[in-house]
């Protein structure tokens, strides 16, 4: 039962090139939420989604940042124009319900911009 | 503003002894409570899930829950080198719409 996939592992962005991070949850899971972490700091809640909606994006910033659960396909996180301070571990995690159930966690991928 | 509260360390223990975690949160009505552990430069991985009072054990792990006390606690038994790490609570909130609210983590460092 494959877990959550993230990709890519790496990714190294020239500031104002968009970025695309991409995650497939677990078989099973239509629940998907992405955090952002910096070295030595906790998880920051960014987006969560279900299957085509949005269900919370309080955490993340209002602009050249989107999130999408597509019916078919991966989650991604798009991140525009991006600028040093977006380098950070994006990590996505999936669940099969909202909050009873725990999170599964991808590898996450390591994004520097450069 | 729901929190949960985590002491960040670093916590330094004896490799062998019991190390304790513990967490409080603020909201009374939470259901669900999560432990997870995440190596330097890795992403966090569950340990344990408890969702009543009481103790819930899994190998070397025990969770215990006390929610009229409002604290979430995780003994880890004969610690080892390999259990280095930082440690999260996750508690689910009610009022944040049911989503996970995440403590900043407690560093645990186990010492041969």
């Amino acid at each position: 039962n494959a877990g959550v996939m993230q990709n890519p592992r790496h990714l190294v962005r020239r500031r104002g090139q968009e970025a695309r991070l991409r995650c497939s949850p677990m078989k099973g899971h239509s629940h998907v939420y992405w955090y952002r972490q910096l070295p030595e700091e906790g998880l920051k809640f960014m987006v969560y989604l279900q299957k085509e909606n949005i269900i919370d994006e309080s955490g993340m910033p209002k602009e050249r940042f989107s999130a999408e659960f597509p019916k078919e396909g991966p989650s991604i996180l798009r991140i525009q124009q991006v600028v040093r301070g977006d380098s950070a571990a994006y990590f996505c995690a999936s669940s099969t319900d909202r909050g009873n159930s725990p999170l599964h966690f991808g590898n996450g991928t390591r994004l520097t911009v450069t | 503003q729901k929190e949960v509260e985590q002491n960040s360390g670093p916590l330094s223990v004896p490799e062998g002894a019991i190390a304790s975690l513990n967490c409080t949160y603020s909201d009374r009505v939470s259901q669900s409570f999560f432990w997870y552990r995440q190596y330097s430069g890795k992403s966090p991985e569950l340990i344990m899930s408890i969702y009543s009072n009481g103790d819930k054990e899994d190998g070397r792990f025990t969770a215990q829950l006390n929610k009229a006390s409002q604290y979430v606690s995780l003994l880890i038994r004969d610690s080892q080198p390999s259990d280095s790490a930082t440690y999260l609570c996750a508690v689910n909130g009610v009022d944040s719409n049911y989503q996970l609210i995440w403590g900043a983590g407690t560093k645990l460092i186990i010492k041969p």
